[in-house]
C-alpha cells in the first residue's frame, strides 16, 4: 500500500534561513508520481511540483528546490532564503501508476517563517 | 470556470441533520476527487470519479457518506445523520486526465468548512 510520511509536524524559522521539509514515501509500484502542494492560510491547496519515478533529476525553481532520491525513498523540499510569505502547510503526496488516480497525502508540515 | 468551485464555503448544521456539499470542477476535467481535512490532520481521501463513475470509493468513512456526479461535471457529497466527528473541511479537486497523472495534477477548490453542533 502507498504511504507518505512527513515526520516534521511544525517548523519555525527566521526569515532568510534555509529550510528543508522531509518527505518519505512507501510504494511497491515501479511507476509512481510524487507531488508537493502548498496550503497557505487562505486554505486553497496550490500545486508546486510533480516528479515521476523514472526521473531522479533534482529540480530548482527560484528559491525552491526538490531532492528526489529513490535509494532512500525520499522527496525533500528545500526553501532557500525563506520569506514570511512562505508560511503555510506543505503537503507531500504520491500517486501509484496502478491506483487509478488516487493521491495519497502525508500529514503535512506547518512552516512558520518569522520576520 | 477558472477554478474548482465549492459551495457552500461554510456550513453549520445540527447533529443528525443531512447535508449536501457541492463541487463544480474545472471545465473539461474528467477526474474529480473528494478529500477531507480535519483540524490538524492531513488530507484524507474519500472518493474519486472518472466521468460519472466512481472507481474508488474506498475512503468513504461510513454508509452515511455518499457522492454522485452527473453529466461528467458537478458532484455532490452527501452526509446523512451528521455526527460531530464529521466536522472538517471537505475539499474537492479535479484533473484533466485519468487521475492525477504526471501531466495532469490536481487542482483544488477552497473547500467547504462543515461544523456539526
Amino acid at each position: 500500500a502507498q504511504k507518505v510520511t512527513q515526520a516534521q509536524t511544525e517548523i519555525s524559522v527566521v526569515e532568510k534561513e534555509d529550510v528543508t521539509l522531509d518527505c518519505v514515501y512507501e510504494t511497491r509500484d515501479t511507476t509512481y508520481y510524487l507531488f508537493w502542494y502548498k496550503q497557505p492560510p487562505s486554505g486553497e491547496l496550490v500545486f508546486l511540483i510533480r516528479r515521476n519515478s523514472f526521473d531522479e533529476q533534482n529540480e530548482i525553481s527560484g528559491r525552491y528546490s526538490w531532492n528526489f532520491q529513490k535509494s532512500t525513498s525520499s522527496f525533500n523540499f528545500t526553501i532557500t532564503a525563506s520569506q514570511v510569505v512562505d508560511s503555510a502547510v506543505y503537503f507531500c503526496a504520491s500517486l501509484s501508476g496502478n491506483q487509478g488516480g488516487k493521491l495519497i497525502f502525508g500529514q503535512g508540515t506547518e512552516l512558520s517563517v518569522k520576520p | 470556470g477558472a477554478g474548482v468551485s465549492q459551495s457552500p464555503s461554510n456550513k453549520v448544521t445540527e447533529k443528525g441533520k443531512d447535508v449536501e456539499l457541492r463541487c463544480d470542477p474545472i471545465s473539461g476535467h474528467t477526474a474529480l476527487y473528494w478529500y477531507r481535512q480535519s483540524l490538524g490532520q492531513g488530507l484524507e481521501f474519500l472518493i474519486y470519479f472518472q466521468g460519472n463513475s466512481a472507481p474508488d470509493k474506498s475512503g468513504l468513512p461510513s454508509d452515511r457518506f455518499s457522492a454522485e456526479r452527473t453529466g461528467g461535471s458537478v458532484s455532490t457529497l452527501t452526509i446523512q445523520r451528521t455526527q460531530q466527528e464529521d466536522s472538517a473541511v471537505y475539499l474537492c479537486a479535479s484533473s484533466r486526465g485519468r487521475g492525477a497523472t504526471y501531466n495532469s495534477p490536481l487542482h483544488f477548490g477552497n473547500g467547504t468548512r462543515l461544523t456539526v453542533t
